[in-house]
């Protein structure tokens, strides 16, 4: 049963252009979280989606950043117009959706912005 | 901001037991005490969660306090390969939430 699958691993962005993440949850995993952890800093939850509903975004930066969750393939964070400060791991967790259920974690995409 | 508090580091003996602390006095009824860690840069692992009963798993033991206010992470046998940041997390119950990463507390494993 394959873990929780990011990517890409490590991806490379300018000023300016965006940055598209993708998740692939745990099999017969419906929710998917997404969290960011800054150089020399903790993890910080984004954002929380179900299939196609965003349930919890109390975490997004207020522009430029957008997430989504499909019916069908990966969730997806998108990045318009990366600043230098979006530099940081990205990492996706998923659970099955249900009481007490448990999150497991992607291996994170880490984004450089040059 | 993290509802629990843990010493910032802790090291121990390869071979040995490592028992890493933490506190949650603010704790409510409906929360669970989660533990994960991470190694290097790695995602964060799970590694075993309690509501009030102590636990046990093919990775660790977790001791909760009959008051709640605190527990134990066991690590019983430490290798070099646990080398990690561990947070232990506080989280409701049954609600999907999402878990608030405090800065955890470095274990450092000694050959």
């Amino acid at each position: 049963n394959a873990g929780v699958m990011q990517n890409p691993r490590h991806l490379v962005r300018r000023r300016g252009q965006e940055a598209r993440l993708r998740c692939s949850p745990m099999k017969g995993h419906s929710h998917v979280y997404w969290y960011r952890q800054l150089p020399e800093e903790g993890l910080k939850f984004m954002v929380y989606l179900q299939k196609e509903n965003i349930i919890d975004e109390s975490g997004m930066p207020k522009e430029r950043f957008s997430a989504e969750f499909p019916k069908e393939g990966p969730s997806i964070l998108r990045i318009q117009q990366v600043v230098r400060g979006d530099s940081a791991a990205y990492f996706c967790a998923s659970s099955p959706g249900q009481v007490t259920d448990t999150q497991y974690f992607g291996p994170g995409t880490r984004l450089t912005v040059l | 901001d993290a509802k629990t508090t843990q010493p910032p580091s802790m090291d121990c003996a390869e071979g040995r037991a490592a028992n890493l602390p933490c506190n949650h006095s603010t704790i409510s009824g409906n929360e669970y005490v989660y533990w994960y860690r991470q190694i290097h840069s790695q995602g964060p692992q799970y590694i075993i969660h309690g509501l009030k009963n102590n636990e046990t798993n093919e990775m660790a033991s977790l001791i909760i306090t009959e008051d709640r206010k605190s527990s134990t992470l066991i690590l019983p046998h430490a290798t070099l390969r646990d080398t990690a940041v561990y947070y232990c997390i506080v989280r409701v119950d049954g609600a999907n939430s999402k878990l608030t990463f405090g800065k955890g507390i470095t274990l450092s494993v000694r050959p």
